[in-house]
């Protein structure tokens, strides 16, 4: 059963700061994976997808890396702002079995204290 | 708003009542999920349609939650006899799959309250 850890659990940092969150799963057979941005209450926002072929993905401020061989990925954000607070998830498509469903990490909390 | 729709955002029903959520995905996506997610976790999969055909199932959708999407666009996701347990954030979301896997993107949700 493939399974998704996000540490850490909670991150606060002041605004200005870069930082990475970390996110492992069991099993390198992956289709792709996926990173998300949740507000309280709301739904998922999806911020970047990176295929199994594919190292890193790109968008503004946010850069994804993936490791299939260690099983890890990185979510690098520069120059940290207070609208960045929020929860952030990933998740990954696992390609054995034919399933097509998104497992999910539990997500880590980042708050940027102005 | 071309965005993933989903209806009402919140519902508070008594145990035992019936309850039916109401998803409508970007017009051009093919797949349409339904997942489940609880305060402090990620979201947990429940079940997927590619256009009509309802091609995935978890054993988290006991026989009383039971999905549709009749002609291959909105869907709903019924519960019946609701329990406490059933108390969550339903969240639907649609993706583009040509060849490969598109992103998913997510609706709002519709939050659970079972009393």
């Amino acid at each position: 059963k493939q399974e998704v850890t996000q540490i850490p659990a909670a991150l606060s940092v002041p605004e200005g700061e870069n930082l990475v969150l970390n996110c492992s799963f069991t099993d390198s057979a992956i289709y792709n994976l996926q990173w998300f941005r949740q507000d309280p209450g709301k739904g998922l926002t999806s911020l970047l997808l990176i295929q199994s072929s594919q190292r890193e993905q790109t968008s503004g401020r946010l850069n994804a890396s993936l490791d299939k061989s260690s099983g890890r990925s990185t979510l690098y954000i520069a120059a940290s702002q207070p609208g960045d607070s929020a929860t952030y998830l990933c998740a990954v498509i696992y390609s054995g079995a034919g399933s097509y469903q998104l497992t999910f990490g539990k997500g880590t909390k980042l708050s940027v204290i102005p | 708003d071309t965005g993933v729709s989903q209806n009402p955002r919140h519902k508070i029903t008594k145990r035992g009542q019936n309850v039916t959520f109401r998803c409508d995905p970007i017009s051009e996506h093919n797949r349409l999920y339904w997942y489940r997610q609880t305060l402090g976790q990620g979201p947990e999969f429940l079940t997927y349609f590619q256009n009509e055909a309802q091609l995935e199932k978890s054993r988290l959708l006991s026989d009383r939650f039971s999905a549709e999407r009749p002609k291959g666009s909105f869907s709903t996701l019924e519960i019946q006899r609701t329990e406490q347990g059933d108390s969550a954030m339903y969240l639907c979301a649609s993706s583009l799959v040509k060849g490969s896997h598109s992103p998913l993107h997510f609706g709002n949700g519709t939050r659970l309250t079972v009393t």
